[in-house]
């Protein structure tokens, strides 16, 4: 398997600031990454993929200004919710393509996001 | 469009009983498919997978079956443990072209196992 971090585990911020979520690929080196988020009681969705040294590849509906993706090295990609508002209350979390195992992709813990 | 279905929502079974949790796809591209287990507030945890040229993976408890005529997989978990109850989730991937190694995600089924 790979081995996932993500900071913080949770975070309360008001409405109008923006908050970076990290994610940390601790045992190999990550050329992708993905960041999903999943409301209370629903599946996973995805929002984008984030590429190493590339932009990020965002899914239809999720606003790319918005959610802002850096993967700036191979263990590191980093969200940050801009201008955040109560909507975007929910719990973020990143996965990361080993290449080793076909597509299984493995998952941080999950960061839990609330906007006053 | 659901291209990946998890029809029940929840699935209730007694310890020591065997588990059987489903999952139909309607994307005749998918080669690989995968089974997640995830607790609330936590990331999803892999637990096994199968790839299209095979029937069968075998880890442990867990047990994937691909029936590519039907475009069913069940994921058995036997014997089921109490610590097994969690929400159990079906993917599915595909080589195609601008996939980009995508995961297609199920709705999920929430196991619970009694003691």
């Amino acid at each position: 398997g790979a081995v996932v971090s993500q900071h913080p585990s949770w975070v309360i911020c008001k409405s109008g600031t923006s908050v970076k979520i990290e994610c940390r690929s601790l045992d190999f080196q990550a050329t992708t990454m993905f960041w999903y988020r999943q409301f209370p009681k629903q599946s996973l969705m995805l929002m984008a993929t984030s590429n190493e040294g590339s932009k990020a590849t965002y899914e239809q509906g999720v606003e790319k200004d918005k959610f802002l993706i850096n993967h700036a090295s191979l263990t590191l990609s980093t969200l940050t919710v801009t201008s955040a508002h109560p909507e975007d209350s929910s719990f973020y979390i990143c996965s990361v393509f080993s290449g080793r195992e076909a597509d299984t992709q493995y998952f941080g813990p999950g960061t839990r996001l609330t906007v006053l | 469009d659901q291209q990946v279905k998890q029809n029940s929502p929840s699935l209730s079974v007694q310890e020591g009983r065997i588990s059987i949790l489903n999952c139909d796809y309607t994307n005749s591209m998918f080669d690989y498919f995968l089974w997640y287990k995830k607790y609330p507030a936590e990331g999803p945890t892999f637990l096994i997978s199968i790839s299209s040229i095979k029937d069968k993976n075998e880890d442990g408890r867990f047990t994937v079956f691909l029936n590519k005529s039907a475009k069913h997989l069940s994921l058995h978990i036997v014997p089921s443990q109490p610590g097994d109850s969690a929400v159990y989730f079906c993917a599915a991937s595909g080589s195609w072209a601008g996939n980009n190694r995508k995961l297609i995600w199920g709705l999920g089924t929430s196991l619970a196992v009694n003691p």
